[in-house]
């Protein structure tokens, strides 16, 4: 069965740094590029980056930019999100969605707030 | 970046009945490709996103042929042929062909 697992949310205080990982399984990691997509309390969905297949090609939404890296180990399957200089209004869900274009696999989310 | 325009944003059906969702993107999605990668997403309550649609028309396995997707030019719709009561929740397209990727504000479809 093809899966992602999220993990490492939690509160934060705003400037504060958060790493996000999810572990895939189920379907040859390596192959698909990986996002993050973001839903804050209540609103819409928001994409906020993504990796190629190989780790060599980023994307970044201009509001994290700058303060958000991800990357990836293909080794171990997994996917990450390291969030530096966090702010308030990055207070939300954080889904690890497989496929640049198509995004046909989402994890069940994890939940990052940032307040002090 | 390309702007996606769903309408309505809010959508009572009653069940058995037909309804649609529209999406404008603001620029062509044809990617160099030649695919035009355009999807829709259905949330479910308390649930994660799934994709329902990938390329415009294309059913994601398990997704009721109830559901359909269709274009014309930059505007695109979403289709359900009879809306049952496990269809409620919000739906988003989402355009996958340019930098950003973009998601339409969503529809929230519920009961009448």
């Amino acid at each position: 069965e093809v899966q992602l697992l999220e993990s490492g949310g939690g509160l934060v205080q705003p400037g504060g740094s958060l790493r996000l990982s999810c572990a895939a399984s189920g379907f040859t990691f390596s192959n698909y590029a990986m996002n993050w997509v973001r839903q804050a309390p209540g609103k819409g969905l928001e994409w906020v980056s993504t990796v190629g297949n190989t780790d060599a090609t980023t994307y970044f939404a201009d509001s994290v930019k700058g303060r958000f890296t991800i990357s990836r180990d293909n080794s171990k399957n997994t996917l990450y999100l390291q969030m530096n200089s966090l702010r308030a209004e990055d207070t939300a869900v954080y889904y690890c969605v497989r496929g640049a274009s198509g995004m046909d696999v989402w994890g069940q989310g994890t939940t990052v707030t940032v307040s002090s | 970046d390309v702007v996606m325009t769903q309408s309505p944003l809010s959508l009572p059906v009653t069940l058995g009945q037909p309804a649609s969702i529209s999406c404008r993107s603001s620029q062509s999605l044809v990617h160099s490709d030649g695919n035009t990668y355009l999807n829709w997403f259905q949330q479910r309550p308390g649930q994660s996103p799934r994709r329902l649609i990938s390329k415009v028309s294309n059913r994601d396995s398990g997704v009721p042929d109830r559901f359909s997707g269709s274009e014309s030019g930059t505007d695109f719709t979403l289709k359900i042929s009879r809306v049952e009561a496990e269809d409620v929740g919000v739906y988003y397209c989402m355009q996958g062909t340019h930098w950003p990727r973009t998601f339409g504000q969503g529809t929230k479809v519920e009961i009448k």
